[in-house]
């Protein structure tokens, strides 16, 4: 089992740019998040999805869009990249009747 | 001020010594209590997930949350220098959250041989 995989692994992106992020799972977990990794800020919660077809804001939303038209993948999307956007991306699934939640390696975005 | 308040570090031991890592938080309603470690440029791996208050032991690692203090532990015995890491502390009230983990900046760990 791969578990969480995240595509791509690195990106460098212009200001203005789009992008999408592509968290893919095979643990059929109903749950899925996007975080961002920010030195000194930990992490925090972009996105969030509790099944197919549906989609919440977390803590830090603006900037992103999501979708999650099939349970297996759960996309994060950049319409136009700022600078501030600059960060390590995340995506976790949670085990189903638990807390408990699984990281993908991460995407390592740059926008210059 | 933050939720969940972790010490930075970084923290810098000897091969063998006992590492404590601690978390304070604020919000009386978390009941839910995990530890992740997460080496250089990977991803988050859960280490220990606890329930409530009390002591939970895994091989040379003991999670321990004092709910009354809110305060929580993991404990590192026999440190090795496979340990370095930075290990996140993450807590949640649980239901009707939907999962939502509320984290810690992370503990940064160096074992020297």
């Amino acid at each position: 089992n791969a578990g969480v995989t995240q595509t791509p692994k690195f990106r460098v992106l212009k200001t203005g740019q789009s992008m999408t992020l592509l968290c893919a799972q095979d643990m059929n977990h109903e749950y899925m998040y996007w975080y961002r990794q920010d030195p000194g800020m930990g992490l925090r919660l972009i996105h969030y999805s509790v099944g197919e077809g549906t989609t919440a804001k977390g803590e830090v939303p603006d900037g992103y869009n999501v979708s999650r038209l099939k349970k297996q993948n759960f996309l994060l999307g950049l319409e136009s990249a700022a600078p501030s956007q600059t960060s390590v991306y995340f995506c976790a699934t949670q085990r189903d009747y638990s807390y408990e939640q699984y990281f993908g390696p991460g995407t390592r975005l740059t926008v210059t | 001020q933050k939720e969940v308040e972790q010490d930075p570090g970084p923290l810098s031991v000897p091969e063998g010594a006992i590492v404590s890592l601690n978390c304070t938080y604020s919000n009386s309603a978390f009941q839910y209590f995990m530890w992740y470690r997460q080496y250089s440029r990977k991803g988050p791996e859960l280490l220990m997930y606890t329930y409530s208050s009390g002591n939970k032991e895994d091989g040379r690692f003991t999670a321990q949350v004092d709910k009354s203090s809110k305060y929580i532990s993991l404990f590192i015995r026999d440190s090795q220098p496979s340990d370095s890491a930075t290990y996140l502390c993450a807590m949640t009230p649980g239901s009707g959250n939907t999962g939502k983990l509320i984290f810690g900046q992370g503990t940064t760990l160096q074992v020297k041989p």
